[in-house]
Order: structure tokens, then sequence, then C-alpha cells
């Protein structure tokens, strides 16, 4: 079936460091890639998201571009924030389906 | 609405009752989904709707877990007998069906979630 490998966290980060959250997929076809973050005390919301290989999603100074030959959707930021502290998530969805298959999630820690 | 609104967001039960979650989704979004995050991991699928039909339950781990959209809008999610195991944050999540870009047709948007826990 469909999975998603994530890196473990936590990640600790100082504040302007250079961001990477390795995701790797397994699925079948060409699944669209996304990328979802949970602050604390709330809900998922969408940070990015990519349809086709060689897409890259790009929102908040985030960027991942979906590699089919890799099957690899590898988060990005060139220098983190305090604020940018949460749990992220890479998720998958099969071509022609909306479901979701998430991965176990990276926690972020980013300090001044 | 604005958002995706569960209720309620905090529940603890005894082991054996039942209970019911809620979900009302963005205004005019056909598709609902329940899934089920336990600490430390991602959510994982539990069933969905198109409308008021039920496309895939799936995920449903058990026949103690069901769920129903009747007028094609708010949904419950009931667990009977509740067990311990049961404990976990449930998210509901809504999808429109057509638009490009991060609210577009293959974007799900989830709600706060509910946290359930069973003593």
């Amino acid at each position: 079936g469909d999975s998603v490998t994530q890196m473990e966290g936590p990640v600790t980060l100082s504040e302007e460091a250079f961001l990477t959250i390795n995701c790797t997929y397994t699925a079948t076809g060409y699944p669209s890639l996304f990328w979802y973050v949970q602050y604390p005390g709330e809900g998922l919301q969408l940070l990015l998201k990519a349809t086709k290989a060689d897409d890259k999603g790009s929102n908040k100074g985030f960027e991942a571009t979906y590699r089919k030959e890799t099957t690899s959707f590898h988060l990005e930021k060139g220098s983190v924030q305090v604020s940018d502290s949460a749990v992220y998530f890479c998720a998958l969805s099969p071509s022609g389906y909306s479901t979701l298959t998430f991965g176990k999630g990276t926690m972020l820690l980013v300090s001044p | 609405g604005a958002g995706v609104s569960q209720s309620p967001r905090y529940k603890v039960t005894k082991r054996g009752q039942d209970v019911a979650l809620r979900c009302d989704p963005i205004s005019g979004h056909v598709s609902l989904y329940w899934y089920r995050q336990a600490l430390g991991q991602g959510p994982e699928f539990l069933t969905y709707f198109n409308y008021e039909a039920q496309q895939d339950k799936s995920g449903l781990p058990n026949d103690r877990f069901s769920a129903e959209r009747p007028e094609g809008s708010i949904s419950t999610l009931t667990i009977q007998r509740t067990e311990q195991r049961d404990s976990a944050m449930y998210r509901c999540a809504s999808r429109q069906n057509s638009g490009t870009g991060l609210s577009g047709a293959n974007v799900l948007t989830f709600g706060a979630g509910s946290r359930l826990t069973v003593l």
C-alpha cells in the first residue's frame, strides 16, 4: 500500500538556520504530494503541494520539489524563524483519489 | 462557515460509554473526511463522504465505529462501547470539488479536532 516516511524529530535549529525535512514516499502511479503544518494547539494547515513530477510547491518561504526519480518531496526553508516551530507532516493522495496518507510528522523547534 | 468546526473540542468518557463527535464542514464543500491521530503519529484515514453518500469506510477499525452525514452537510462520528485504545484526536476535513492552488479541488481543509480520552 501507499506510505510516507519522514525523518524523525525533533529537529532543533537556531533562528536563521537552513531547514531540510526529508520525506520519501511509496505509491503506484503519480500521486499528489503535500506538506501540512500543525502549530501548537491548532489544527492541520496546508503549507504547500505539488501535483506532478518536477513541480515545486512554495509558500511562506518554504519549498519542496516533487522528485519522481527519488520518490521524494523534501521540505526546505532558507532561514527559519521561531514562529516556524511546529509539527510538519508530509502526505500523499493517490492519482484520482482524494484521501490522504500521512507520515508520522516531524517536530521543528527553533530557538532565538 | 468560515472553517471546519468540530465539537466537542475535548471529551472525557468512561470505558463502555458511547460518544458522538460532530463535524460542520465549510459551506459548499461536497466531500467530508474523518481521520484519527494518535499521539506522536500522523493522521490515519477513517472514512469519507461525497454529499450524504459514504464513499469509503475502509479505515474504520471495527464495527463500533460508524459515521453519517444524512443531509450532506454536518457529519457525526459515533463510537459505541468505547475502549481505552480509542483515545486519540479525531479530525474532520472537508474539500471542495473545484478550484486550484492551496484551496483547490484536491486540498483538504482540517478542523481543530476533537480530543477523546477514554478512562
